[in-house]
């Protein structure tokens, strides 16, 4: 079975400073990763995902995640926040080319971005 | 094409009564996941069912949780008898047929509260 973990639970940050969110994911087979971002009383949206092909990928809302295999890691980044990107952030995985798994996501990580 | 629909946004149930939630896919997804979310916590898997099957229900309570997804009509997930602990957002996905499932799509989520 697969696990996702978010290592930072908050994270405080200043605003156009650089921010990383970090997830490392557990899985014995490949993998589809995610990031998804939840606004206060909204559902999820997605951010970026990675299926194939180039490791770095490009969100929206200027952000971008890379995909570390060796490490399992798919860690989420942007060079400079805003006020509005503070939301809770969550990674989650999906086994490939499995019909009968569900995404499985981290406990999520909240971005507070400080004026 | 609408997003996946959840009603209603905001549920109120005195401990005893019976919650229903509903989930509308979006147009052409057979395949619908429910999670719930607790203040503080991630997004854990409840059930996750295609048309009129149950394909995997390992995250859902044993007792007085219910899901159906009929052949017409939206997904229920039926909360019956509910306790105080009941009390969070659950949120509905859809996602394409198994071949073409590379994302899964939220709603805005149902906040259950029990009083």
């Amino acid at each position: 079975a697969q696990s996702v973990t978010q290592l930072d639970s908050q994270v405080p940050v200043f605003e156009e400073a650089p921010v990383e969110l970090r997830c490392n994911y557990s899985s014995s087979v490949s993998v589809y990763l995610f990031w998804y971002v939840q606004y206060p009383n909204q559902g999820l949206q997605l951010l970026l995902k990675y299926l194939s092909g180039s490791t770095l990928v490009k969100g929206i809302n200027g952000f971008e995640a890379e995909f570390n295999k060796s490490q399992t890691s798919f860690h989420l980044r942007k060079p400079s926040v805003h006020i509005s990107d503070t939301a809770e952030y969550f990674c989650a995985v999906w086994r490939q080319n499995s019909g009968n798994t569900p995404l499985v996501f981290g406990k999520g990580t909240r971005l507070s971005v400080i004026a | 094409n609408a997003g996946v629909m959840q009603n209603p946004r905001h549920l109120v149930r005195r401990r005893g009564q019976e919650a229903r939630l509903r989930c509308s896919p979006m147009k052409g997804h057979s395949h619908v996941y429910w999670y719930r979310q607790l203040p503080e916590e991630g997004l854990k898997f409840m059930v996750y069912l295609q048309k009129e099957n149950i394909i995997d229900e390992s995250g859902m309570p044993k007792e007085r949780f219910s899901a159906e997804f009929p052949k017409e009509g939206p997904s229920i997930l039926r909360i019956q008898q509910v306790v105080r602990g009941d009390s969070a957002a659950y949120f509905c996905a859809s996602s394409p047929p198994t071949q073409a499932r590379t994302e899964a799509f939220f709603g805005q989520g149902t906040r259950l509260t029990v009083v």
